[in-house]
Parts: structure tokens; sequence; C-alpha cells
């Protein structure tokens, strides 16, 4: 199963509030992945961590990747109504099992106009 | 450039039966993994394929069963169909086994 906490489940937030969503793990990954999935449609990449410590943004996002290796947050700042989606953390680590991604459980996110 | 494409987009099945699932990946990348995604759930690892050799798998059991053609394609085949086979199948290719995956919209498939 899953290995990955992903909080909250789903958030329902206003146009032009900002959004933070974070993803915790029992085990040490060597990249972070944030993933937005709309309907009917695969996940699309957003954001890459490769570093602990390492903060990266792409636009109105924002994520980091925790000192621990173990966790991993999302920010979105003035969210907008494109915004809906789930968004999904991902851990990828070399194992056995190939460079598998782990994914969480995501977060739902509306956003009211 | 062509993005990943799966086909057949949805699927409807009995339970005991087979089916199979193709992906093509995007030009230019080698390796292909196949995720499955039950509703309202992340997506869960089922195998990657690199250079026509399955390069690892998640915790499915051996009725899952993958291939990789030499122009990079692969496919998903699951046999003895269970109820709980019932999801979006992934597709998602890479270079090289490297971190750039790129998914497909993925294979909605029913079992009833």
């Amino acid at each position: 199963g899953q290995q990955l906490n992903q909080s909250p489940q789903s958030m329902f937030i206003q146009e032009g509030e900002d959004v933070s969503m974070n993803c915790t793990s029992s085990s040490i990954f060597n990249t972070w992945l944030w993933y937005k999935q709309d309907p009917g449609e695969g996940p699309v990449l957003l954001i890459a961590l490769y570093k602990a410590g390492e903060l990266t943004s792409n636009g109105r996002l924002t994520a980091q990747f925790g000192i621990t290796r173990k966790d991993s947050f999302l920010n979105i700042s003035a969210s907008i109504p494109s915004d809906v989606g789930i968004y999904f953390c991902a851990g990828q680590g070399l194992n056995n099992a190939g460079n598998m991604l782990t994914f969480g459980g995501g977060t739902r996110l509306m956003v009211k106009p | 450039e062509t993005g990943v494409t799966q086909s057949p987009t949805h699927l409807i099945k009995t339970r005991g039966q087979q089916v199979t699932l193709r992906c093509s990946s995007q030009s230019g990348h080698n390796t292909v993994s196949w995720y499955q995604q039950a509703l309202g759930q992340g997506p869960q690892f089922i195998f990657q394929y690199y250079r026509e050799e399955e390069n690892g798998r998640g915790n499915f059991p051996p009725r899952f069963s993958g291939l990789q053609f030499p122009n990079y394609s692969s496919e998903l085949n699951v046999n003895a169909l269970e109820l709980d086979d019932s999801a979006l199948y992934l597709c998602a290719s890479s270079v090289d086994r490297g971190h750039g995956y790129t998914f497909g919209s993925g294979t909605r498939l029913t079992v009833v």
C-alpha cells in the first residue's frame, strides 16, 4: 500500500487565497515530485525536488524538499479557478523496484470564484 | 513532439476475462512504467520496462504481466480479472529510467 500521508484530503477555498498542502513519509526519498491531475487525464508534473532542503518555485507554486528527506510541502499563492484539481505528492528512490514513484492519496482543491 | 498515448480509453470486461492495454511512449523515451489508480486514491506502481525487460515490480500478483517492444511501446496484460481490478491504468514514459515521467491519460477499466 501507499507509504505517503498527504494532507489535507480536500480544500475548498476562495479565489485569491493561498493554499498549502504537505506530504510525510516513513521512508527516505531521493526525489520529491508534485503532480496535478485533472478529471479524465493523467498526472502532470508541476515541480521536482532533488536535494534535501531545496526550495523551488514554478510561477505561483512553491515546493520544498524536507531536510529529513521524509517530507515535502506545496504552496499555491493567489489561487485561481483553473487551480481546481487533485494534487499528488510522489517520492522516488532507487530501490529493487526500479525508480518507482510512491504517491500520496491526493489533495482535492476546489476554488470558489 | 508526441506525448504518451494509451488505448483504449475505456473498457468494460467481465470477471474472469483477460485484458490487454496498450501504451505508446513519448518520442525519445525508452522506459515505460505502469500504474493502477483506484477511484479516490493515488496511483500505485505495477511495473517498469526498460530495453524490453522488466526493470522493477510493485506489489501486484503474477496475473499482471507486461511487454515492451523494440519501438518502446508497451502492453499491460491482466488475466483472470477480478472486480477490484476496476481502476484507471496509467502509463508513464521516461528516458533511461530517469525522473522526467510523462503520463498518458489512462485507460478506465471496469470489471463487472
